[in-house]
């Protein structure tokens, strides 16, 4: 089993739709957790950190539940501009960080 | 102010032969990363580097792997012997945190392709 896991999508939805995604983590002792966005042939950039008590920021919302090992991201109103990947992260033991293989975010018109 | 910057951007080579890749890190960053990642995949993480501590070599995939970071700063993965699975874009990022659990910054990355 991955330590991180994403469901990789596609998820095609049109603008102005809610999206949501899961992503799973096997190590219970993992400490942080990020959501990271990356555009095609890009570099990854930091979209949002992972709080026990979920974090907020515009139209996007992350949380993390410890007890069911997973964490997620919500995305209210999609844009256009939002189609990318999105990357799931986890810091396990030491200074390892954990990459997901990513979800995939198609927004239309 | 500059952010991380990597070179080349991008290297075609020989199975076989070897290669250098150069990271220049935020100017202040203690922490840097290496990872790879293949077409349509996520990142592979590969190798961490903290101040002058000893780096977190536990993800490298084989002895044909190394790097190394000169003062703290500038840091060259090395691939001996390149083999046509090492193709992929490597990423190298740095961080502030002295924890290694904050944010990142990546740079662009380099296409490593061998033929």
């Amino acid at each position: 089993r991955k330590e991180v896991e994403q469901d990789p999508g596609p998820f095609n939805v049109p603008e102005g739709a809610t999206v949501a995604f899961n992503c799973t983590y096997s190590n219970s002792a993992s400490q942080s957790f990020f959501w990271y966005r990356q555009d095609c042939r890009k570099e990854p950039k930091l979209l949002m950190s992972v709080y026990s008590s979920g974090n907020e920021d515009g139209r996007f919302t992350a949380q993390l539940n410890r007890a069911s090992q997973y964490i997620s991201l919500l995305i209210r109103d999609s844009k256009l501009s939002d189609s990318a990947t999105y990357l799931c992260v986890g810091h396990t033991g030491g200074f390892k960080t954990i990459f997901g293989a990513g979800t995939r975010l198609f927004v239309k018109a | 102010g500059a952010g991380v910057s990597q070179s080349p951007s991008n290297k075609v080579t020989e199975k076989g032969k070897d290669v250098e890749l150069r990271c220049d890190p935020i100017s202040g960053h203690t922490a840097l990363y290496w990872y790879r990642q293949s077409l349509g995949q996520g990142l592979e993480f590969l190798i961490y580097f903290q101040g002058n501590s000893a780096p977190d070599k536990s993800g490298l995939p084989s002895d044909r792997f190394s790097a190394e970071r000169t003062g703290g700063s500038v840091s060259t993965l090395t691939i001996q012997r390149t083999q046509q699975e090492d193709s992929a874009v490597y990423l190298c990022a740095s961080s502030s945190s002295l924890s290694g659990l904050g944010e990142q910054f990546f740079g662009p990355g380099t296409r490593l392709t061998v033929l």
